[in-house]
């Protein structure tokens, strides 16, 4: 069985451009989550997809991140413009919507912002 | 609001100790308890505890959880060089599939 799929696995860009993220969950899995980890800190939530709805986007800063899951599967998250503190891991994760519930983590992007 | 405490925020022991790592919670609607161990890559699944006082056993790796005292521990017996990592814990949120993490634990094993 695949993983969770996601590119690119690293990014480099200047301040100020826009970046985008795929992923692609474990093939049934309708729960997607995208996390923001920085150095030294857990994951934290950036936004919450049950389907293609996104169900939680509390902590997403809609200013600058949006992100989509049109059909339901794989999910786009997006930064325009980026900022230098945007540099972080970004972690894409998803899970079956029933027991037991675990999520399974892809290898993330990590994105640098000079 | 809902938050999850590790600790000790690192740890450095040498092969064949014994390690406990500890991971309080504040969870509004707790339904579970998850552990992670993140290597240089991403956080791979290692227990999911939802009942107090069952342990759960892998290995060298044992969890347990404590429902009334809202904490869980991680137990690694004989640790070894490849437990070297940071260790994640997670609370779910009942009825969500919304969950809270810690900071984690960073775990060096020396040779």
């Amino acid at each position: 069985e695949a993983g969770v799929v996601q590119s690119p696995r690293y990014k480099i860009i200047e301040k100020k451009q826009p970046v985008a993220f795929w992923c692609n969950p474990i093939s049934g899995h309708n729960t997607l989550y995208w996390y923001l980890q920085n150095l030294g800190q857990g994951p934290e939530l950036l936004i919450r997809y049950e389907n293609e709805e996104a169900v939680d986007d509390s902590q997403l800063p809609k200013d600058r991140f949006s992100a989509e899951r049109l059909k339901g599967v794989d999910s786009t998250l997006k930064i325009q413009p980026a900022e230098l503190g945007d540099s972080a891991v970004y972690l894409c994760a998803s899970s079956l919507g029933q027991f037991p519930y675990e999520q399974y983590f892809g290898p993330g992007t990590r994105l640098t912002v000079t | 609001e809902d938050k999850v405490v590790q600790s000790p925020l690192s740890l450095v022991v040498h092969e064949g100790d014994t390690v406990t790592l500890n991971c309080s919670y504040e969870v509004t609607n707790f339904r579970s308890l998850l552990w992670y161990k993140q290597e240089k890559k991403a956080p791979t699944f290692l227990f999911m505890l939802t009942s107090s006082g069952i342990e759960k056993k892998s290995g060298r790796l044992s969890s347990i959880l404590d429902k009334k005292e809202l904490f869980s521990i991680l137990n690694i017996t004989a640790t070894q060089t490849g437990d070297s990592a940071i260790y994640l814990c997670a609370g779910k949120v009942s009825g969500t599939y919304k969950y809270i993490f810690g900071t984690g634990t960073r775990l060096k094993v020396l040779a």
